[in-house]
């Protein structure tokens, strides 16, 4: 079965630095997200793509964040300058459509910020 | 701002009894309704959903049960299996909202005990 594939698996980084986090989204699937959880709480939405731009975004996806679908597989999300704060894992999920269609998120990257 | 609450954060049952995991939300506009299954160290993976047009939707040994005037929705595992013990998200999203952010409840940990 198809599915989602993030890398890598866990990222440390120093508070200050960039970090690119990769997903490779399902083949035939058009819509295309980052979701976060801090551990211990709750999955949160982070921001929604579609048709090459953002069509949505939370508080929490400040200007220090942005997405890039750079080719025809690969789905990026940049984060510029980490805070200790962002450490979370970071899910990427897609669907084939809008409307009623689940979303399929991959197993997600652990950022650690020290 | 919890729009999509679960009010138990965990739940034991013996194997081969029925485990009832409850939502509520706050969103007149969620007109879709997911669960989703999450194991340590992966991904949340989608078990089953509901159109607002439905009060029932069955897959198995997952029922998802919607009471849209109560804006309550629940569900349903029979017979409960040790392999069921994970973390269940309830999801929801208006679809007619074009960025279609999907809001994610707190989730409750299932213990399938044998």
């Amino acid at each position: 079965e198809p599915e989602v594939t993030q890398t890598p698996s866990h990222q440390v980084t120093q508070m200050g630095q960039e970090v690119i986090l990769r997903c490779v989204p399902i083949s035939n699937h058009l819509y295309f997200y980052w979701y976060r959880q801090i551990l211990g709480q709750k999955v949160e939405f982070l921001v929604s793509f579609y048709n090459n731009e953002i069509s949505e975004k939370s508080e929490i996806f400040d200007d220090q964040f942005s997405v890039e679908r750079p080719d025809g597989s690969n789905f990026t999300l940049k984060i510029r300058s980490t805070k200790l704060e962002d450490s979370a894992m970071y899910f990427c999920a897609s669907r084939r459509t809008g409307g009623r269609s689940p979303l399929h998120f991959g197993n997600g990257t652990r950022l650690t910020v020290t | 701002d919890q729009q999509v609450k679960q009010n138990s954060p965990s739940l034991s049952v013996q194997e081969g009894r029925i485990s009832i995991l409850n939502c509520d939300y706050t969103n007149s506009m969620f007109d879709y309704f997911l669960w989703y299954k999450k194991y340590p160290a992966e991904g949340p993976t989608f078990l089953i959903s509901i159109s607002s047009i439905k009060d029932k939707n069955e897959d198995g040994r997952f029922t998802v049960f919607l009471n849209k005037s109560a804006k309550h929705l629940s569900l349903h595992i029979v017979p409960s299996q040790p392999g069921d013990s994970a973390v269940y998200f309830c999801a929801a999203s208006a679809v007619d909202n074009y960025g279609q952010n999907f809001v994610f409840g707190p989730g409750t940990r299932l213990s399938v005990l044998p």
